[in-house]
């Protein structure tokens, strides 16, 4: 399986919603990752998971809350939303940073389209 | 500070052309690069990874190549495909930083007309 899956396909809350982004990956995988992207720009990374310990927070605002429950899975908490983080946020894995780091490949699901009302 | 740069922009070919897409990186200490394809509103796919010890790699019709020391890749589209249409990001990971940093182009926007 060399998949990583992602839930909602869609989403749309209001700005006062408490909502959560779902990451699944079954390849052994012990990085997990989460970047925004926004319309016809590249994505931007927000945090990095590392054996399921946060390696990563560039800089975050405290609405997005991250978690990592097992190796196989992330979450992105949110809460008090505002209209410009609406975006497409993807997940994504990779071997960790004890693998050969020339192959570190990072293998991305296919996002949640988030809209923030 | 890593950038990465990606011409041109867009690019419209025939179907059937072979073609280049360029990547620049303005500095050498990098573990790897990656080539990622995006469709409209999907996920990024990843095409190909070169080390940085690595000149080039193939899959199919795809070859991308990397010039470390003059901050240069490319990819080369063999007989290219209305299937091919996607944007093409090229990604590097910098060891200032950690392996876990992609440093992303903007990317490039393909399109084959039939």
């Amino acid at each position: 399986d060399t998949e990583v899956t992602q839930t909602p396909k869609h989403l749309v809350m209001g700005m006062t919603n408490k909502k959560s982004l779902k990451c699944e990956q079954h390849m052994g995988h012990r990085a997990m990752y989460w970047y925004k992207q926004k319309a016809k720009k590249p994505p931007e990374l927000m945090f990095v998971y590392s054996y399921e310990k946060l390696s990563i927070n560039e800089s975050v605002p405290s609405r997005f809350s991250p978690e990592c429950p097992n190796s196989s899975l992330l979450n992105l908490h949110l809460h008090a939303l505002q209209p410009e983080d609406s975006a497409l946020y993807l997940c994504a894995s990779s071997q960790d940073k004890g693998w050969d780091l020339g192959v570190n490949e990072q293998f991305f699901g296919p996002g949640t389209r988030l809209t923030v009302l | 500070k890593q950038e990465v740069t990606q011409i041109p922009a867009a690019l419209s070919v025939p179907e059937g052309e072979n073609l280049v897409l360029n990547c620049s990186f303005t500095d050498s200490a990098i573990y790897n690069l990656q080539w990622f394809r995006q469709d409209p509103g999907k996920g990024l796919t990843s095409l190909l990874l070169i080390q940085s010890s690595q000149r080039e790699q193939t899959s199919g019709r795809l070859n991308a190549s990397l010039d470390k020391s003059s901050g240069r890749s490319t990819l080369y589209i063999a007989a290219s495909q209305p299937g091919d249409s996607a944007t093409y990001l090229c990604a590097v990971s910098p060891i200032q930083g950690g392996s876990e940093k992609l440093v992303f182009g903007k990317g490039t926007k393909l399109t084959v007309n039939p």
